[in-house]
């Protein structure tokens, strides 16, 4: 199993970013995947979810309206479209698998991980 | 949202030491409960999900443990590579959140 990010970058406050995860080693389409940020120094934070064939799709509080998860299965790769983001947005951003392996369920504990892309937002 | 709390803060601890790390949250639940492990400048790793299921893999000193809404975990016999910061998760409702950590260090 093999998750890579990309597209972290330096953004001003209010601009867009897409992150990518390219997955491999496994069949992509048959898991629920999940964002998780990390602020420098900080503590883990989850961000979001979608669901194995991306119909569901779950966000925390702070990114709803502002952020969209979404999965291509057919490239086995996973993003997060960010948008109007802000200082505190700054983070590295894990992209993880669902530890259950089974159709519309997203169980929550994530046995896989990224290495993670880092976004900051300066001005 | 589910707050979740976790004790101590830190701790320092020598090789061998028994450690045990609490996690409580702001509303009871079943055992949803999950626990990471996260050493400098790594992605964290599962070691237990379900409260006590531990990973395939995982070293069976480390255990979990639910007792009302406090949620344990314990190594049984630290070894060096075990020293690192510990993170609970809970998995009930979204949003899927995560304890502030618990990081042991060296004695």
């Amino acid at each position: 199993v093999q998750l890579v990010e990309s597209g972290g970058d330096v953004v001003q406050p209010g601009k867009s970013l897409r992150l990518s995860c390219a997955a491999s080693g496994f069949t992509f389409s048959n898991y629920a995947m999940h964002w998780v940020r990390q602020a420098p120094g900080k503590g883990l934070e989850w961000v979001a979810a979608i669901y194995d064939d991306g119909t569901h799709k779950f966000y925390t509080d702070s990114v709803k309206g502002r952020f969209t998860i979404s999965r291509d299965n057919s490239k086995n790769t996973l993003y997060l479209q960010m948008n109007s983001l802000r200082v505190e947005d700054r983070a590295i951003y894990y992209c993880a698998r669902d530890l259950t392996l089974a159709r519309g369920v997203i169980s929550g504990p994530v046995d896989y991980w990224g290495q993670g892309s880092l976004v900051t937002v300066s001005s | 949202d589910i707050r979740m709390t976790q004790s101590p803060t830190s701790l320092s601890a020598s090789v061998g030491d028994r450690v045990t790390i609490t996690c409580r949250a702001s509303q009871s639940f079943s055992n949803c409960l999950n626990w990471y492990q996260q050493k400098v400048g790594m992605a964290p790793k599962l070691l237990i999900y379900a409260a006590s299921t531990s990973l395939s893999g995982v070293p069976s000193r480390f255990s979990g443990t639910v007792s009302g809404t406090d949620f344990t975990l314990t190594i049984s016999s630290l070894e060096p590579e075990d020293f690192a910061t510990y993170f609970c998760q809970q998995s009930c409702t979204t949003p899927f959140t995560f304890g502030p950590g618990t990081t042991v260090d060296v004695k």
